[in-house]
């Protein structure tokens, strides 16, 4: 199948900092992008969805300009955690969609914020 | 109430038995998907459905449209199986958004 890939796999960064992580197709176009955020033993919890050229969507609740997300092109689309706290410390997920193909997931992000 | 319930939340197995993990829905969905997510935290589309049934290996999959409801299968359940199952369903109305369930976290022991 199509591969999604995701980096870094976990990071740890100091209180106040920003973290960037990246989400590419390898091997399609993604004309959209998903980000979703996963606490422990909870489900995936959609944070935004991106496509190509255009502003993200954010769901009700995600702060646009805490979660800034790039998808400047049809293969790489960015989440970067502005100002990250502790209690931004979670698993984060991209997943990727091209037109008329389901969606493929990256192996996610680890976060932790100290 | 969840838009998807998943059951049971734990499953522990011994290696070899088939096993049956449930999902049921409450709204109209465009396709069901079954994820499988290891420890280590990335997820594997194992089946999209949208109708009827699929296979895959030792994975079956079946979805019964007029019941919101679908089954996971894994006949010969093995150690390397375990993870947590999840299912997510893509609302009608041509959204791009999966809402999921909780998940199923399976163990086969040896």
């Amino acid at each position: 199948g199509a591969v999604v890939s995701q980096h870094p796999s976990w990071v740890i960064c100091k209180s106040g900092t920003s973290v960037k992580i990246e989400c590419r197709s390898l091997d399609f176009q993604a004309t959209t992008m998903f980000w979703y955020r996963q606490f422990p033993k909870q489900s995936l919890m959609l944070m935004a969805t991106s496509n190509e050229g255009s502003k993200a969507t954010y769901e009700q609740g995600v702060e646009k300009d805490k979660f800034l997300i790039n998808h400047a092109s049809l293969t790489l689309s960015t989440l970067t955690v502005t100002s990250a706290h502790p209690e931004d410390s979670s698993f984060y997920i991209c997943s990727a969609r091209g037109e008329g193909t389901e969606a493929f997931f990256g192996q996610g992000t680890r976060l932790t914020v100290v | 109430k969840n838009e998807v319930e998943q059951s049971p939340q734990n499953l522990t197995a011994q290696e070899g038995e088939f096993i049956t993990i449930n999902c049921s829905y409450s709204v109209g969905i465009s396709a069901l998907h079954w994820l499988q997510q290891h420890p280590g935290g990335g997820i594997v589309s194992l089946f999209m459905l949208s109708s009827g049934k699929k296979k895959h290996g030792r994975l079956i999959a079946t979805i019964n449209i007029q019941e919101k409801h679908s089954s996971l299968h894994i006949t010969a359940s093995h150690p390397r199986d375990s993870a947590v199952y999840i299912c997510a369903v893509r609302l009608q109305g041509g959204s791009e958004k999966l809402v999921f369930g909780k998940g199923t976290k399976l163990t086969v022991n040896p």
